[in-house]
């Protein structure tokens, strides 16, 4: 049971490449979540999937789209990177009976330079 | 908009010390708050908050939610360096299961 995965841990982009994290639960939740987290400012909402086929704008989605493949999957994809999109993600799922609380995947550290 | 404010947003302290973490929040239609912990890598789970006044306890840390006032606090006793992280506080509210979060208490534990 390895909860919540990411790949890659690591990428570095040059501004306007694109790429897609990638996000897999195996716990059967029917939500998930991507986050970013820049020094000082918490976690950030960018999208969430409350359930297979549907997704949902976050706080900050600009530059950003997602795709929620099956139920056990989240990606997320920066179409034209740029150095503002510098920031480790973080993806988490949400489920059944402690509805409210949040597995989260040990996160992808994303440098554009 | 939903808010959630965290304080202070940094302390330093030695081991042995007790803290009292802050966490106050503005939503709509709250439903929970929850404490997670993040050492270098991903936010860990300690706590889900519901009711007023009845405390949650693991260990050294405790929390406990005033829902009239719109705060909870989440405290360690007899710290240990190994106590140092970010300490997230965050809040389910309204029908979806999105959360939102402070911005996190930077601890540090000084031997």
């Amino acid at each position: 049971n390895a909860g919540v995965t990411q790949t890659p841990k690591f990428q570095v982009l040059k501004t306007g490449q694109s790429m897609t994290l990638q996000c897999a639960q195996d716990m059967n939740h029917n939500s998930m979540y991507w986050y970013r987290q820049d020094p000082g400012m918490g976690l950030r909402l960018i999208y969430y999937s409350a359930s297979e086929g549907t997704t949902d704008k976050g706080e900050v989605p600009n530059g950003y789209n997602v795709s929620r493949l099956n139920k056990r999957e989240f990606s997320l994809r920066l179409e034209s990177a740029a150095p503002s999109q510098t920031s480790v993600y973080f993806c988490a799922s949400s489920g059944a009976g402690a509805r409210d609380e949040q597995y989260f995947g040990p996160g992808t550290r994303l440098t554009v330079t | 908009e939903d808010k959630v404010v965290q304080s202070p947003l940094s302390l330093v302290v030695h081991e042995g010390d007790t803290v009292t973490l802050n966490c106050s929040y503005e939503v709509t239609n709250f439903r929970s708050l929850l404490w997670y912990k993040q050492e270098k890598k991903a936010p860990t789970f300690l706590f889900m908050l519901t009711s007023s006044g009845i405390e949650k306890k693991s260990g050294r840390l405790s929390s406990i939610l005033d829902k009239k006032e719109l705060f909870s606090i989440l405290n360690i006793t007899a710290t240990q360096t190994g106590d140092s992280a970010i300490y997230l506080c965050a809040v389910a509210s309204g029908a979806n299961s999105k959360l939102t979060f402070g911005k996190g208490i930077t601890l540090s534990v000084r031997p």
